[in-house]
């Protein structure tokens, strides 16, 4: 039931992008995706419910493909700020009350 | 703004002890979740209350055991604390009942380290 998160890492130079994936065997009401620093609680980023819809704001955005349970976070132009260990979460029905985090994707941006 | 506020920050306990941790959610959050999070892995999914109910249940170990009070702080209880426990405890609330997007607020965590 956990989603399947790739790569596992990645490292870029400031100003390249990132593409961090999510999939899920499970048809899924909702993906979140959320990033956490080192020994900090994790911070929502962006919700997508079913329906395909895509979101963004600043040079984060990210697309849900419901058929295809998967979802992808995109990352234009890379600032430092961005480093960190980013999850996606899936629900699996609307007020679910359990969201399950993949295992992460650690993204490490040089100067 | 509030946030989640959990307590204590840190603690330290020996093998066979007991620990109890606890949650206050952001004002009119009525759904809390308690996730454990070893160190390099995941937020493990514990447990979950809506309106002092537990709503969902997770990969909890039988010795812990957690509720939502009617001011919708919650609490976590660890008995028989195994070295294994050792991780930071992460407590989200969110105003599910005013929608259905289950927007996660995260606390700072608890550290909880059994030596």
């Amino acid at each position: 039931q956990q989603p399947v998160q790739s790569p596992q890492a990645v490292i870029l130079r400031e100003g390249e992008d990132a593409v961090i994936n999510c999939s899920s065997s499970k048809a899924l009401y909702s993906v979140h995706w959320y990033r956490q620093k080192h020994g900090e609680a994790p911070v929502f980023l962006m919700i997508l419910l079913k329906g395909g819809e895509q979101k963004g704001h600043d040079k984060i955005s990210a697309s849900f493909n419901e058929k295809k349970q998967q979802s992808s976070l995109y990352l234009t132009a890379s600032q430092l700020s961005y480093s960190g260990t980013y999850f996606c979460g899936t629900e699996i029905k609307n007020r679910d009350d359990k969201i399950i985090f993949g295992k992460g994707t650690r993204l490490h941006i040089l100067p | 703004a509030a946030g989640v506020i959990q307590s204590p920050r840190h603690l330290i306990k020996e093998k066979r002890e007991t620990a109890t941790l606890k949650c206050y959610p952001i004002p009119r959050h009525d759904t809390v979740y308690w996730y454990q999070q070893g160190p390099g892995q995941d937020p493990q999914f514990l447990i979950s209350f809506y309106e002092k109910m537990q709503s969902d249940k997770g990969s909890i170990p039988d010795r812990f055991s957690a509720q939502q009070f009617s001011d919708y702080h919650s609490e976590l209880n660890m008995s028989s604390l195994e070295l294994g426990d050792s991780a930071l405890y992460f407590c989200a609330s969110t105003p599910r009942g005013e929608s259905g997007a289950n927007v996660l607020t995260f606390g700072a965590g608890s550290r909880l380290t059994v030596l």
